[in-house]
């Protein structure tokens, strides 16, 4: 499977525990971006990476989350002292550059914060 | 006013209708259209691109209207498998080329 993969699917954490979600996009796409998603809503944009560089963090990401894409292939999202609040479907989305409005997305990771 | 906006619906439609979504955006300066589905619990795919000359996919046509700003989907002869979220994503020109995302239009195709 080529496609972009996200790990893991689901994570039920307690509030005030720390995330990492993991996020490996095609392969030969520079673009990578990371959304969140509740349940009756559009996707709400959190950050982007074109290869390793982040270029744009939504100003709604609390400095409790970080994401990082080291190499230009992987990338992880991090939340730091989840609050209930943080309980979302995390989709992870990736794209060339030139096909910009092309995104492919990961099945997304569940976060359930208790 | 929102950059993207979407009647959110829910759109019911009986089988074989046809039903049409618009999708308006306030910034003049947007330069690429989409629209993608997504099905309940599923990640979104893309539907189909949006050009200026208005573009079709078998029971699908897209239209851009830039004059008053805004995109269409229409679907024909709609079928059960329809049933989804219609979302539609709207590029800004400029050296980020960013993707400004609607809330979605729900639609329900009953038997």
């Amino acid at each position: 499977d080529t496609g972009v993969s996200q790990n893991p699917r689901h994570k039920i954490t307690k509030r005030g525990q720390n995330v990492t979600f993991r996020c490996d996009p095609i392969s030969e796409h520079n673009r990578l971006y990371w959304y969140r998603q509740t349940l009756g809503q559009g996707p709400e944009f959190l950050t982007y990476f074109q290869n390793e560089a982040q270029l744009e963090k939504s100003r709604l990401l609390s400095d409790r989350f970080s994401a990082e894409r080291p190499k230009g292939s992987f990338s992880t999202l991090e939340i730091q002292r989840t609050e209930q609040g943080d309980s979302a479907m995390y989709l992870c989305a990736s794209s060339l550059d030139w096909l910009a409005g092309e995104l492919f997305f990961g099945e997304g990771s569940r976060l359930t914060v208790l | 006013r929102k950059e993207v906006e979407q009647d959110p619906g829910p759109f019911n439609v009986p089988e074989g209708a046809t039903v049409a979504f618009n999708c308006t955006y306030s910034n003049s300066a947007s330069q690429s259209f989409f629209w993608y589905r997504q099905d309940c619990r599923k990640e979104p795919k893309l539907l189909m691109s949006v050009y200026s000359s208005g573009n079709e996919d078998g029971r699908f046509t897209a239209q851009l209207n830039r004059a008053s700003q805004y995109i269409s989907l229409l679907i024909r002869d709609s079928k059960l498998s329809d049933s989804a979220t219609y979302l539609c994503v709207v590029i800004y020109a400029g050296n980020n080329r960013k993707l400004i995302w609607g809330l979605g239009t729900s639609l329900a195709v009953n038997p």
